[in-house]
């Protein structure tokens, strides 16, 4: 069965730092681009960040760039989403997914249960 | 920064059809925005629906299909169901775009009454 779980979610200060994980099962991890997404509590979907298969690219959204990193490993079927400078607007449940590219083929399955991150005094 | 437009909410009546649409800021939507279409019900992850503008997955009902219409992505779904109340997203891509590759719409909010 395929797979995603998240971690690492939390209440965290703002100006704080947390590190989510999303550990990954029943498929070939290093076939796939991962994502992650958020979802602030009440409102809609955004796209926070993208990593290639290997690693050695990425993308964010402006609005968490040079605060967030995307990594992966491999031979761990993990992904990571670090975030530093944390501000309130971050609060949101993170998602992170599954995205295939092959040709004119682009699709995004399954999307974990999501971790809450909180962020407040 | 790029704005993926859907309608806040529609309502529609059992067995009825619908269409919810999907527009860009940066202009009419293409395959190349490879819209991909999203449900979502409260407490839930999303679940994939549509990809690549109107390709389905193995576990998509068969009332659900994707298509461009008039310059924006649509999800028809003909022959509504009461379990097809739930949030749609959107999910364009736009390449090398300044706010980030992609772009989820605002959703849109379907009720089945």
């Amino acid at each position: 069965e395929v797979q995603l779980v998240e971690s690492g979610g939390a209440l965290v200060q703002p100006g704080g730092s947390l590190r989510l994980s999303c550990a990954a099962s029943g498929f070939t991890f290093s076939d796939y681009w991962m994502h992650w997404v958020r979802q602030a509590p009440g409102k809609g979907l955004v796209w926070v960040s993208r990593i290639n298969t290997d690693g050695s690219f990425a993308n964010y959204v402006h609005s968490v760039e040079g605060r967030f990193t995307i990594s992966r490993d491999n031979a761990k079927n993990t992904v990571y989403l670090q975030m530093n400078s944390l501000r309130v607007e971050d609060t949101a449940v993170y998602y992170c997914g599954r995205n295939l590219v092959r040709g004119s083929s682009v699709w995004f399955d399954p999307w974990g249960q999501g971790t809450l991150v909180t962020v407040s005094s | 920064q790029t704005v993926v437009t859907q309608e806040p909410s529609l309502t529609v009546s059992p067995g009825g059809t619908v269409t919810l649409t999907c527009a860009s800021s940066t202009g009419a939507v293409t395959s190349a925005y490879f819209a991909n279409w999203f449900q979502q019900k409260p407490g839930q992850a999303p679940r994939a629906l549509i990809y690549s503008t109107s390709n389905k997955h193995s576990w998509t009902p068969a009332r659900f299909s994707g298509s461009l219409l008039g310059g924006k992505a649509a999800l028809t779904l003909s022959g509504v169901q009461p379990e097809d109340e739930a949030e749609y997203y959107c999910l364009l891509y736009h390449g090398s775009n300044y706010g980030g590759p992609w772009v989820f719409g605002g959703g849109t909010t379907l009720t089945v009454l």
